[in-house]
């Protein structure tokens, strides 16, 4: 079993839904938790990022954390074409970021 | 552009040939890593640096691999006796870890795309 798991979907909706992105982990000593945006043949791009237990929001853009279930959520507000992307969450154990498969989100017009 | 800045961005080699990156951290950031992306699958942690020390380096880094960062500023990663299984995306990322701080945020490259043939 992986560390942290992603469903890689891919994901398609329409522009203007509300999409959820999730993770789950087994590593119960995991304490910041970071959403990462990759584009095709780009490095990876932080989002976001929360500490233990608990909500973020930044713009369009919300993380969840729960860490008695170990689930780690991302949520889009008001999609858009730009928001298509894969979105790679990543627990950080000691130094190293652990990153689930990625899913791959696409926005249609 | 996050400041990071790898080279080259793409790598053809024949199997059996040794390859080496390069990558540029932004100029305060102390910690450097290096990550392997495969297609379909989330970066892996191969090792990181703080400073010019090694501190840690992944199961995944066999000793064909082999990283350095001389100077506490660029760093180098060598692959000798390419295997086709060696065909990835190489991620360089760094971050400032320092004083209090309980985390530190890392900044990805670009990438080196290696094909081995």
């Amino acid at each position: 079993q992986k560390e942290v798991e992603q469903d890689p979907g891919p994901l398609s909706v329409p522009e203007g839904a509300i999409v959820s992105l999730n993770c789950t982990y087994s590593n119960s000593a995991f304490q910041y938790f970071m959403w990462y945006r990759q584009y095709s043949r780009k490095g990876p791009e932080l989002l976001m990022y929360t500490y233990s237990s608990g909500n973020k929001e930044d713009g369009r853009f919300t993380a969840q954390v729960d860490k008695s279930s170990k689930y780690i959520s991302l949520f889009i507000r008001d999609s858009q074409p730009s928001d298509s992307a894969t979105y790679l969450c990543a627990p950080q154990g000691a130094q190293k970021l652990v990153f689930g498969q990625g899913t791959r989100l696409t926005i249609n017009p | 552009d996050t400041g990071v800045s790898q080279d080259p961005r793409h790598k053809i080699t024949k199997r059996g040939q040794n390859v080496t990156f390069r990558c540029d951290p932004i100029s305060e950031h102390n910690r450097l890593y290096w990550y392997r992306q495969t297609l379909g699958q989330g970066p892996e942690f191969l090792t990181y640096f703080q400073n010019e020390a090694q501190l840690e380096k992944s199961r995944l880094l066999s000793d064909r691999f082999s990283a350095e960062r001389p100077k506490g500023s660029f760093s180098t990663l060598e692959i000798q006796r390419t295997e086709q299984g060696d065909s990835a995306m190489y991620l360089c990322a760094s971050s400032l870890r320092g004083g209090r701080q309980l985390t530190d945020t890392q900044y990805f490259g670009p990438g080196t795309r290696l094909t081995v043939l």
